[in-house]
């Protein structure tokens, strides 16, 4: 099983540049997540959505946007980025309130 | 937000039972008691969680106070593989969207 997939898994991105996090996932989970973690630190979580069309900000969502035009995809779109924004960031998936699949991680560098 | 306290770090040896304990003090009647787990340049993976009762599955079991403030998860042989950050996380009851990762406990083991 493939579970979520992520790309790219690593990127290093230019000040003021944008770019797309592509997460897949297999499981026809309904909810899926985008979590960041700084190094040391535990994961905040960014955006969700509980399917697709329908999203909502997490904890930390500045500098952020998702959509979610199906069950499988969730890209996270990073606008202008900055190097606050230097990170690992991880998608996952669950049904409804049950447990999380996560991805391996896409690990950004904003220099 | 109810919260969840660990250690910072805890050590064991190979082959011998590892608890790792978690304070939840201000849980709610029906928040579920989570725990997962990191790998070194890993995504989260799901360990165990619980409501009330004492839960078991292959890869740990979990005993909860009957208070409900405090809960162990318990490795019954641990392995170097076991070697990860064991995060205590409670999802808030009606929160999809809020399982909150705090620092989590860095488990070392010895062969």
């Amino acid at each position: 099983n493939a579970g979520v997939t992520q790309t790219p898994k690593f990127r290093i991105l230019k000040i003021g540049q944008s770019m797309t996090l592509q997460c897949t996932q297999d499981m026809n989970h309904n909810y899926m997540y985008w979590y960041r973690q700084d190094p040391g630190m535990g994961l905040k979580l960014i955006y969700y959505s509980v399917g697709a069309g329908i999203t909502d900000k997490g904890e930390v969502p500045n500098g952020y946007n998702v959509s979610r035009s199906t069950t499988e995809d969730f890209p996270l779109r990073l606008e202008l980025a900055a190097p606050s924004q230097t990170s690992v960031y991880f998608c996952a998936s669950s049904y409804t309130q049950g447990h999380r699949e996560f991805g391996e991680g896409s690990w950004l560098t904003v220099v | 937000d109810a919260k969840t306290t660990q250690p910072n770090s805890m050590e064991s040896n190979e082959e011998e039972p590892v608890h790792l304990p978690c304070n939840h003090s201000t849980i709610s009647g029906t928040d579920y008691i989570h725990w997962y787990r990191q790998l070194p340049s890993q995504g989260p993976e799901y360990v165990i969680h619980g409501l009330t009762s004492n839960v078991n599955n292959r890869m740990a079991s979990l005993a909860i106070a009957e208070d409900r403030k405090s809960s162990t998860l318990i490795l019954h042989r641990a392995t170097l593989r076991d070697a990860a950050v064991y995060y205590c996380i409670l999802l808030l009851s009606g929160g999809y969207n809020k399982l909150i990762f705090g620092a989590g406990t860095r488990l070392a083991v010895h062969p």
